[in-house]
């Protein structure tokens, strides 16, 4: 049982059309990351948000914390195919470690 | 990008032979890990270290031992590989930055196929 449930598991839009991916979790925590994973590549880290209620913005992507720490989202605006990849929550740390969810697979179509 | 590499990148090997992947960093990063990723399953960790010769196990640690003997290198062992040890494996780095953030690096990966 994953302590982080992500969904959808899979996405696929047109480009110019906007996401949400969602990361949800019966547990606090201290710090929530999002990472993306290109096909072949490890994951790589795009923002960290620590405070409930936290939303950060990384040009079309925006991340949010929810008031508990319990739960994020992550929200895409007008997607482009570069933004293909799996997106991946991770929530920690508890003893050094962080709790990655399964991902979301997205698939932005030309 | 942080400096991490892993080898070797793909390997196949047999049921019952051992196989060491290695990982190397740049960073002087304090902690590392080893995942493992499947299909479903997203990244699992198997065991991690917080310095030199301290390490511990993950979440699923059977049939795996790992070694840290310099800040550098973190080697992770498959004594006798099975099948279900077929998998693809990232190291990762961290330098914790206190208030409960911990930001990892990850390398590029060790695909792992067992005959």
């Amino acid at each position: 049982t994953q302590l982080l449930e992500q969904s959808p598991q899979f996405l696929s839009i047109q480009e110019g059309e906007n996401l949400t991916v969602y990361c949800n979790s019966s547990s606090v925590f201290s710090s929530l990351q999002w990472y993306r994973q290109e096909p072949g590549e490890g994951p790589v880290l795009l923002v960290t948000v620590v405070t409930g209620g936290e939303v950060k913005k990384l040009k079309r992507l925006t991340f949010q914390f929810g008031d508990a720490r319990k739960d994020s989202s992550l929200h895409i605006t007008a997607a482009q195919p570069g933004d293909t990849g799996l997106y991946l929550c991770a929530g920690g740390p508890n003893d050094y470690k962080l709790s990655f969810g399964a991902g979301t697979t997205v698939t932005v179509r030309a | 990008d942080a400096g991490i590499t892993q080898s070797p990148r793909h390997k196949v090997t047999e049921t019952g032979t051992p196989v060491t992947l290695r990982c190397h960093q740049t960073e002087n990063h304090r902690y590392m890990y080893w995942y493992r990723q499947d299909p479903g399953h997203g990244l699992r960790l198997i065991h991690y270290s917080y310095g030199v010769k301290d390490t511990d196990k993950g979440e699923v640690s059977d049939g795996y031992s790992v070694s840290r003997s310099k800040t550098e290198d973190f080697l992770l062992t498959l004594e006798s590989a099975t099948s279900s040890q077929t998998s693809v494996y990232f190291c990762a780095i961290s330098e914790s930055m206190g208030s409960g953030v911990d930001e990892q690096f990850f390398g590029p990966g060790t695909r792992l196929t067992v005959l």
